[in-house]
């Protein structure tokens, strides 16, 4: 129980192209998502919390018109990365808490974004 | 928010025991504490949680006194598969947010 699952695992793409990246909690309910995204070698920064039927709400210094969150439902969230540049490559990783088997955070297997 | 504060990094060889001591001072009274292991290009999996005392699990011991300052993961005999960074989290569970501090590179050698 608790897998959340990420798709694409990984995408390549060309500058100034939007990619979108699916976040899903496959056996529970997810009220709350967070987004992360990761450099190599470095720890994970936090993005954004995604709130089911709500706005997202963007750590400081992140893009909300560059970054769309859209939590449409209890089980999905997506990220749309709008005119990627080459150094929003990273790689993107989700977790899910919220009304889960043990209410604790369970983190996607991550998406790999190259920007071209 | 509690701040956490790990070891950068550690060595260990197959078969030891290990500890990893994760200081977060200022947790607050409904903060839990959970360590992830994370792997290359791989999200963070769940090791373990504990609020309080001893949890064990089949992968792993957490230590927390009584002070709840500080905990200590506890991984018995590891391999060489352990080798991967480990993050201490202190936070609320479920849909509550947390910030993940630099973690601890632990290198297990033949």
């Amino acid at each position: 129980g608790a897998v959340v699952s990420q798709h694409p695992s990984w995408v390549i793409c060309k500058s100034g192209t939007s990619v979108k990246i699916e976040c899903r909690s496959l056996d529970f309910q997810a009220t709350t998502m967070f987004w992360y995204r990761q450099f190599p070698k470095q720890s994970l920064m936090l993005m954004a919390t995604s709130n089911e039927g709500s706005k997202a709400t963007y750590e400081q210094g992140v893009e909300k018109d560059k970054f769309l969150i859209n939590h449409a439902s209890l089980t999905l969230s997506t990220l749309t990365v709008t005119s990627a540049h080459p150094e929003d490559s990273s790689f993107y990783i989700c977790s899910a808490g919220g009304t889960g088997p043990t209410n604790t955070q369970y983190f996607g297997p991550g998406t790999r974004l190259t920007v071209l | 928010l509690a701040k956490t504060t790990q070891p950068i990094s550690m060595d260990s060889y197959e078969g030891q025991e290990v500890n990893i001591t994760c200081s977060h001072n200022n947790i607050a009274t409904n903060d839990y504490i959970t360590w992830y292991q994370q792997f290359p290009s791989q999200g963070p999996r769940f090791i373990i949680q504990g609020y309080k005392t001893k949890v064990t699990n089949e992968v792993a011991s957490l230590f927390i006194p009584a002070d709840r300052k500080s905990s200590t993961l506890s991984l018995p005999r590891v391999s060489l598969s352990d080798t991967a960074v480990y993050y201490c989290l202190v936070g609320p569970t479920g849909g509550f947010k947390t910030i993940f501090g630099a973690g601890t590179r632990l290198f297990v050698k033949a």
